[in-house]
């Protein structure tokens, strides 16, 4: 299962809403998982099920979506979240990743 | 809490067997499946693949003839062999808890393995 993600880039402002997409070659129902990465350091789980915030994430972090398009939606961009945000599909395997979506500041 | 630490030599001759392990603690590794992944510099991630430690596995296509992993109980640690390396095969590699469809919600720190003469 191929995932795409857009857009590849990003660039924003503290304070600003941000949206993610991820989309699916084929169906996928609820099973994906989006993940932040800083350089230099591994992935973090961030939201699984397509929507469900993993422990200790902030709520300004939400996903949605099913079938074959799903999004995340940063609400309010702070320093910290600048980074590259991946998705990943759990619904068959083999697993696969997005390409991934850098988030810059502008 | 759960923590889970990679292990190997750094550099790998073209050819040779690239050979890693991931010690795990915190957890049962009889109770979950563990995956590893990789990424080459400056590029994504790849899904190497995952094993249970009744030896079920399932691996990605495009390095299941190169690759094989498996786990002791014993010592608590999961490996990964990936023969016949290339140049292609350069990557920080993570081992990982893989809980299904609830995500990869436990990584290790990673580490680089380089493929080069």
């Amino acid at each position: 299962i191929q995932l795409t993600q857009s857009p590849s880039f990003l660039s924003a402002s503290v304070g600003d809403r941000v949206t993610i997409t991820c989309r699916a070659s084929q169906g996928i129902s609820s099973n994906l998982a989006w993940y932040q990465q800083k350089p230099g350091t591994a992935p973090n789980l961030l939201i699984y099920g397509a929507s469900t915030l993993q422990s200790g994430v902030p709520s300004r972090f939400s996903g949605s979506g099913s079938g074959t398009e799903f999004t995340l939606t940063i609400s309010s961009l702070q320093p910290e979240d600048f980074a590259t945000y991946y998705c990943q599909q759990l619904n068959s395997y083999p697993s696969s990743f997005g390409q991934g979506t850098k988030l810059e500041i502008k | 809490q759960v923590q889970l630490h990679e292990s190997g030599p750094g550099l790998v001759r073209p050819s040779e067997t690239l050979s890693l392990t991931c010690s795990v603690s915190g957890a049962s590794i009889s109770s979950h499946y563990w995956s590893w992944i990789r990424q080459p510099p400056g590029k994504g991630l790849e899904w190497i693949g995952y094993v249970f430690y009744s030896g079920s596995t399932n691996y990605n296509p495009s390095l299941k003839s190169r690759v094989t992993m498996s786990v002791d109980t014993s010592k608590s640690q999961f490996s990964l062999i990936v023969t016949s390396v290339t140049t292609a095969d350069t990557a920080v590699y993570y081992c990982a808890r893989n809980s299904g469809p609830l995500g990869l919600d436990h990584w290790g720190q990673g580490t680089l393995v380089s493929v080069s003469s």
